[in-house]
């Protein structure tokens, strides 16, 4: 039983567009939110993260906005670009972060 | 250049023969891990470690053994394979498992047991 779902496996996006990746989280002791980016061949590197104090976090053209109510947390990439063509993993963690729970993964293309 | 450094990159191995992934970070971190990635199935922590010689399981152990007699490594061991334990490997080290501080992984350590 995964305990963060993440939604959708795969999407494309068309250059300048917007990428919208879903996450849902079942543990409500979970305290922090990154995101990780991965690219084929290598691992997975910290993108951007937020903790339930806050609504929305900013970082150049990737945002995550974050739904406690809901249980539910997205990243959205603004202007999307090939480069950004990659695998996405959403993740929470509890109890001061040494047990980081990853989603399924998303694999972003972007078509030019 | 900071790094957590993975070997072999690749290991083609037979059911049963004992082997050891090895995982080496040079950021003096307190938190290393070990995970495994698996299609549809995200990453799955197999052991963490939050300092020299105190490691604990994560959610997918079995099969699986680590040590951490140094602080910079934390070898994954694997007594007997099974092709069930087919996957693509990561370690990942932080600077302390007791706040949240971002993971630095390693390039990953590809398995195949036939």
């Amino acid at each position: 039983q995964q305990q963060v779902k993440q939604s959708p496996q795969s999407l494309i996006v068309q250059k300048g567009g917007i990428s919208i990746i879903n996450c849902a989280y079942e543990n409500t002791a979970f305290d922090y939110f990154p995101w990780y980016q991965q690219f084929p061949g290598k691992g997975p590197a910290l993108l951007i993260a937020i903790r339930p104090d806050v609504s929305e976090k900013k970082e150049g053209r990737f945002t995550i906005s974050f739904n406690k109510s809901a249980k539910q947390f997205s990243l959205h990439i603004m202007d999307s670009q090939p480069g950004d063509s990659a695998t996405y993993f959403c993740a929470a963690s509890r109890n001061a972060g040494n047990m980081l729970t990853f989603g399924g993964g998303t694999r972003l293309m972007v078509k030019p | 250049e900071a790094q957590v450094t993975q070997n072999p990159r690749y290991l083609i191995t037979v059911t049963g023969k004992k082997l050891t992934v090895t995982c080496s970070q040079n950021m003096n971190h307190e938190y290393m891990s070990w995970y495994r990635q698996d299609p549809g199935l995200g990453l799955r922590q197999i052991y963490y470690s939050m300092n020299v010689e105190v490691t604990d399981k994560g959610d997918v152990p079995e099969g699986y053994k680590v040590s951490r007699k140094e602080k910079r490594n934390f070898p994954l061991i694997l007594e007997s394979p099974s092709p069930n334990q087919t996957s693509l490997y990561f370690c990942a080290s932080s600077l302390s498992g007791r706040n949240n501080y971002g993971y630095t992984f390693g390039s990953g350590t590809r398995l195949t047991v036939v």
